[in-house]
């Protein structure tokens, strides 16, 4: 139990479809971070939030649409995406973001495929 | 350009011998650099950090070594065990304005009895 908790741990869904994912962490942390997971590929980050303010947005596509409605939340919305878009999502927070020696504690990710 | 390269990709060693993961990053400048572990199906844990000034640390049977001089850490494991298969990922903050992390490909260590 890392104390970020994240739903559904699989999606599938269509080109077409509307979906979101969640991410809850139970840790005190002010600083909440979705990255993108590809096969053989290292980590790449895609949003920051630090104190519900969105600090990062790491050249993501619009079909990308995060969330942050507190601390302890964070969403991505899902819109059209593309089948290169299937990979593991992964949430991630930590105390916040200008503390550079506290880790990132991450969730078991969200598998998504697009058919 | 940031960039972390780790070697070897993948490795496949029999259960209870030792094994060295290797961490070669061009961050500059550099704040710190970190080990994770990810068990598949899972996250990444923290196994260890190491600032500038620490030459070695260890986590049980995990020992870090870092060379800031030549960039390079390492990651050894003593005596592996089945639960050590996983993917080992080496992650360098650098020390400006941004604190922005470069994450390294990492290492699949399959651990087989």
């Amino acid at each position: 139990e890392t104390g970020v908790t994240q739903t559904p741990r699989h999606l599938v869904m269509g080109m077409t479809n509307k979906k979101s994912l969640k991410c809850e962490q139970h840790l005190g942390h002010n600083a909440m971070y979705w990255y993108k997971q590809s096969a053989k590929k290292p980590l790449e980050l895609m949003f920051v939030y630090n104190f519900k303010e969105q600090t990062e947005n790491n050249s993501v596509p619009s079909r990308f649409s995060p969330e942050c409605p507190n601390s302890s939340h964070l969403f991505l919305h899902l819109h059209t995406l593309q089948p290169e878009d299937s990979a593991l999502y992964l949430c991630a927070s930590s105390q916040e973001t200008g503390i550079s020696n506290q880790p990132q504690h991450f969730g078991d990710g969200t598998r998504l495929s697009i058919l | 350009k940031n960039q972390v390269e780790q070697s070897p990709q993948s490795l496949i060693i029999l259960e209870g011998k030792n094994c060295t993961l290797q961490c070669n990053y061009t961050v500059s400048p550099f704040s710190n650099l970190r080990w994770y572990k990810q068990d598949t199906g899972r996250g990444p844990v923290s196994l260890t950090i190491m600032t500038f000034s620490e030459n070695t640390k260890s986590n049980g049977r995990y020992t870090a070594t870092l060379d800031a001089d030549t960039k390079q850490s390492s990651l050894h494991i003593t005596a592996s065990q089945l639960s050590d298969s996983a993917s080992y990922i080496c992650v360098v903050r650098n020390n400006n304005a941004g604190n922005m992390l470069t994450f390294g490909g990492g290492t699949r260590l399959m651990v087989k009895p």
